[in-house]
């Protein structure tokens, strides 16, 4: 069964720490994404990797893909109350188009 | 330009009802996903269509989950006979068919 599994489920950390979210996935994989949702609203996209060793950055976040280790990171960088949402990683297995999700990093900032 | 969109919003509906929940996607893109969404949950996928075909059926639960999508744009997902457990918030994506999947801001379905 494939699985999409992130860690933690929920942070709480203070304004200007970094931290790190970490999402493994148990299947070969050429995408990984991360979505961002604030309560009551759809998912923003906020990054697609697309191939081994890819990084990318966008302000205060940074993500990455290991796709040997099926392991993504999401890094924030000194972090700020606007950042406060849920950070979903998803998967689209090989040779589709269908997207598993993981359950979620609920991340809280406070001052 | 305008995004995906979905209606209605909400839907409150009694167990055993009939429910058509509606997406529009972006205007030119060729794929359009179905999710759902349980509280404190990551989406689950549902069903996927490339132009008017379902590519992809495998995440539709069981057979009161039906879906269409007649002239390769808009796309109906139909429910019949819910149950309580069907309550949850459904999301529509649209993409271009490359890779990129935009989504709109859901239906919440509340089954009584």
């Amino acid at each position: 069964e494939l699985k999409v599994e992130q860690n933690p489920l929920f942070l709480s950390m203070q304004e200007g720490k970094n931290y790190t979210i970490y999402c493994n996935y148990s299947t070969t994989s050429d995408r990984l994404y991360w979505y961002r949702q604030d309560p009551g609203k759809s998912l923003e996209s906020l990054f697609v990797l697309l191939s081994n060793g890819a990084v990318k950055q966008e302000g205060r976040l940074m993500a990455s893909l290991d796709t040997k280790a099926r392991l993504s990171t999401l890094h924030i960088t000194a972090a700020v109350h606007d950042l406060s949402a849920t950070y979903f990683c998803a998967v689209a297995p090989y040779n589709t188009d269908k997207l598993i999700f993981g359950t979620g990093t609920r991340l809280q900032v406070f001052p | 330009g305008a995004g995906v969109s979905q209606t209605p919003s909400n839907k409150v509906t009694e167990k055993g009802k009939y429910v058509e929940l509606r997406c529009d996607p972006i205007s030119g893109h060729t794929a359009l996903y179905w999710y759902r969404q349980s509280l404190g949950q990551g989406p689950e996928f549902l069903i996927y269509f490339q132009g008017t075909g379902a590519a992809d059926d495998s995440g539709l639960p069981n057979d009161r989950f039906f879906a269409v999508r007649p002239e390769g744009s808009v796309s109906t997902l139909k429910i019949q006979r819910t149950e309580r457990g069907d309550s949850a918030v459904y999301l529509c994506a649209s993409g271009t068919g490359s890779y990129e999947q935009y989504f709109g801001p859901g239906t919440r379905l509340t089954v009584t």
